[in-house]
């Protein structure tokens, strides 16, 4: 049993669609990041949420701390092909030692 | 980027084989991780280090050792290698431990156990 569900697994719009990713626990996390990770590569980290209700904006992703620190969602405004490849939400319960949610796949057409 | 190498970056191994895997890096981050990345169930933290000769068990870390001897130098070995142990293993690293600290991943080592 996953302890972070992502939705949706896969994801394919074409550019210039809006679209948001889910991240969903029953637990509490500290603090909640979000990963974007290309074929072939390591994950890299593009942002952290730390409080409750927070809301960060990084250009056209708009990411978002649930109130209860359960949840978090991400929100991409107008994607673009170069905004393909897998997304990961990671939840921090003590320290660096991470959960990771399976991930979702997103893929935009041009 | 940060300075991070994994080796191989691919390897093909045999069921009962030991295997191991290394991770380097040129950051000076005291804190170095293996995970393990497999189709649904996203990426899982198999051992982690937070000093030379100080290591400690993530949530699979069963079939799996590590050692670190020096500050630079992270090793994840499959003492007997199963089919069950096929997967992509990231190492990772980062200056602390806090909460708020970024993860910086390697590119990956492909490992398949025939």
């Amino acid at each position: 049993t996953q302890l972070l569900e992502q939705s949706p697994q896969f994801l394919s719009i074409q550019e210039g669609e809006n679209l948001t990713v889910y991240c969903n626990s029953s637990s509490v996390f500290s603090s909640l990041q979000w990963y974007r990770q290309e074929p072939g590569e390591g994950p890299v980290l593009l942002v952290t949420v730390v409080t409750g209700g927070e809301v960060k904006k990084l250009k056209r992703l708009t990411f978002q701390f649930g109130d209860a620190r359960k949840d978090s969602s991400l929100h991409i405004t107008a994607a673009q092909p170069g905004d393909t490849g897998l997304y990961l939400c990671a939840g921090a319960r003590y320290g660096n030692k991470l959960v990771f949610g399976a991930g979702t796949i997103l893929r935009v057409k041009s | 980027d940060a300075g991070i190498t994994q080796s191989p970056r691919h390897k093909v191994t045999e069921t009962g084989t030991p295997v191991t895997l290394r991770c380097h890096q040129t950051e000076n981050h005291r804190y170095m991780y293996w995970y393990r990345q497999d189709p649904g169930h996203g990426l899982r933290l198999i051992h982690y280090s937070y000093g030379v000769k100080d290591t400690d068990k993530g949530e699979v870390s069963d079939g799996y050792s590590v050692s670190r001897s020096k500050t630079e130098d992270f090793l994840l070995t499959l003492e007997s290698a199963t089919s069950s142990q096929t997967s992509v293993y990231f190492c990772a690293i980062s200056p602390g431990f806090g909460t708020n600290e970024k993860l910086f991943f390697g590119s990956g080592t492909q490992l398949s156990v025939l």
